[in-house]
């Protein structure tokens, strides 16, 4: 079954502190994943996608096939991080993706 | 970059009626488009994928005759809630793949069944 699982609903940092949201997916297939955020009041965006390799806004994420793990990292945590952010699946050649439950990233001054 | 608009942001209705919501890319066509439900402080739950010139795929659990789904051209896709119930009360949010693969999100519609 496909499946993306975020087990920390909630990751209470201080600013200036390492960042590291998980991830875990469960596919039989080769997965391409991604991280979407959701700012207050605002629609859900693309954060990074894992064929690209980059990083943005900080944040980088590998892919690890061996622990079928997409972890979300950065270094330092700025305060505007602050938002809902959503590891997704696309299984396959379909454009659909499947989600996880989220995780709220709160970073305090 | 790529947008996807949602009609309404927001509509109340009263129990038993229909309610159709649109979701539209604004600068770009999309053979398919999703759909996904959001309950309060809970992840998006995709319900179908919207396809163009043909019927809709629902995924497991959702019922096709509830949910309709027309995806009329390249830039628009309706879903009508039938013969709606304050157990729909939901947040819908649309979503199409642009040309490389990435999707956008529309803004999401909150409807309120009283």
């Amino acid at each position: 079954a496909q499946r993306v699982t975020q087990p920390e609903k909630l990751l209470s940092v201080f600013k200036g502190a390492p960042v590291e949201l998980k991830c875990n997916y469960s596919y039989s297939g080769s997965p391409e994943l991604f991280w979407y955020v959701q700012y207050s009041r605002q629609r859900l965006q693309l954060l990074l996608r894992h064929i690209s390799r980059e990083s943005i806004k900080g944040f980088t994420a590998d892919l690890n096939k061996g622990e079928t793990s997409f972890h979300l990292k950065k270094p330092f945590a700025q305060e505007e991080d602050s938002a809902m952010y959503y590891c997704a699946l696309r299984a396959g050649g379909y454009n659909k993706l499947i989600f996880g439950a989220g995780t709220r990233l709160a970073v305090h001054p | 970059g790529a947008v996807v608009s949602q009609h309404p942001s927001r509509v109340i209705c009263k129990s038993g009626t229909s309610v159709k919501i649109e979701c539209r890319s604004l600068d770009f066509q999309a053979t398919t488009m999703f759909w996904y439900r959001q309950f309060p402080k809970q992840s998006l739950m995709l319900m179908a994928t919207s396809n163009e010139g043909s019927k809709a795929t629902y995924e497991q659990g959702v019922e096709k005759d509830k949910f309709l789904i027309n995806h009329a051209s390249l830039t628009l896709s309706t879903l009508t809630v039938t013969s709606a119930h304050p157990e729909d009360s939901s947040f819908y949010i649309c979503s199409a793949p642009e040309g490389s693969g990435t999707q956008y999100f529309g803004p999401g519609t909150r409807l309120t069944v009283l």
